[in-house]
């Protein structure tokens, strides 16, 4: 069965910290690994991870995947208070004739101090 | 540029009442279309996916359904609602061959009293 393991569950940090969110996965015919940010209402996206070790950035956020060692992390540097959210990994699987399935994991809720 | 709709925004229905939830993409053609719940505590669960219209996949048994009348609209339903039926259900859009960015409707909080 498909699992994604997201660690920690939540994180209370103050502003202008560094954190680093992890993701593992375990899914069948892996095809690549999205992170979304989950406010009060729906997931926006943030990165798209295909390929092992490039590292993607967005500002002060960025991302990486290990394929070898299935894991992803997110890094968010200098903190502000507009980072409080739950933070979401989703590998996506293959799973035959032409469709493809997200499974998510259950989140990191990052709260940021002032 | 692609948007994404859902309503309503917010619905409270007694059990055992009908459902029909709407989602509606436009700025792309033939997309994937998915249907999501959340849970209170629990993590999005996929519920239906279609690649096509009239072409629905179902991920997990349930009280619900789904249908795609036309390329760019989905419509979940249901004919009696559960109080278990409660959470937060989101629609999103894909194209691609898989392995692609997903993108998520600003979703509909269903409250079943």
């Amino acid at each position: 069965e498909d699992k994604v393991v997201q660690s920690p569950l939540s994180l209370v940090v103050h502003e202008g910290d560094t954190v680093t969110l992890n993701c593992s996965y375990e899914v069948t015919n892996f095809r690549s690994l999205l992170w979304y940010k989950q406010e009060k209402k729906a997931p926006t996206f943030l990165f798209m991870l295909t390929s092992s070790g490039i590292e993607k950035k967005s500002g002060r956020l960025s991302s990486i995947l290990d394929k070898k060692e299935l894991f992803s992390i997110l890094n968010i540097t200098a903190t502000q208070t507009g980072d409080s959210a739950v933070y979401l990994c989703a590998p996506w699987r293959d799973s035959g004739a032409g469709s493809y399935q997200l499974t998510f994991g259950k989140g990191t809720k990052l709260s940021v101090i002032p | 540029s692609q948007t994404i709709h859902q309503w309503p925004a917010t619905l409270v229905q007694p059990v055992g009442s009908p459902l029909s939830l709407e989602c509606t993409v436009e700025g792309t053609s033939n997309p994937n279309l998915y249907w999501y719940r959340q849970a209170a505590g629990r993590g999005l669960q996929l519920l239906f996916y279609s690649v096509g219209i009239g072409q629905i996949s179902s991920e997990v048994p349930q009280n619900l359904s789904a249908s795609r009348p036309q390329d760019r609209q989905f419509i979940l339903s249901s004919k009696k609602l559960l109080l278990s039926d409660s959470g937060f259900y989101l629609c999103a859009w894909g194209t691609g061959t898989g392995g692609y960015e997903q993108y998520f409707g600003p979703g509909t909080r269903l409250t079943v009293t």
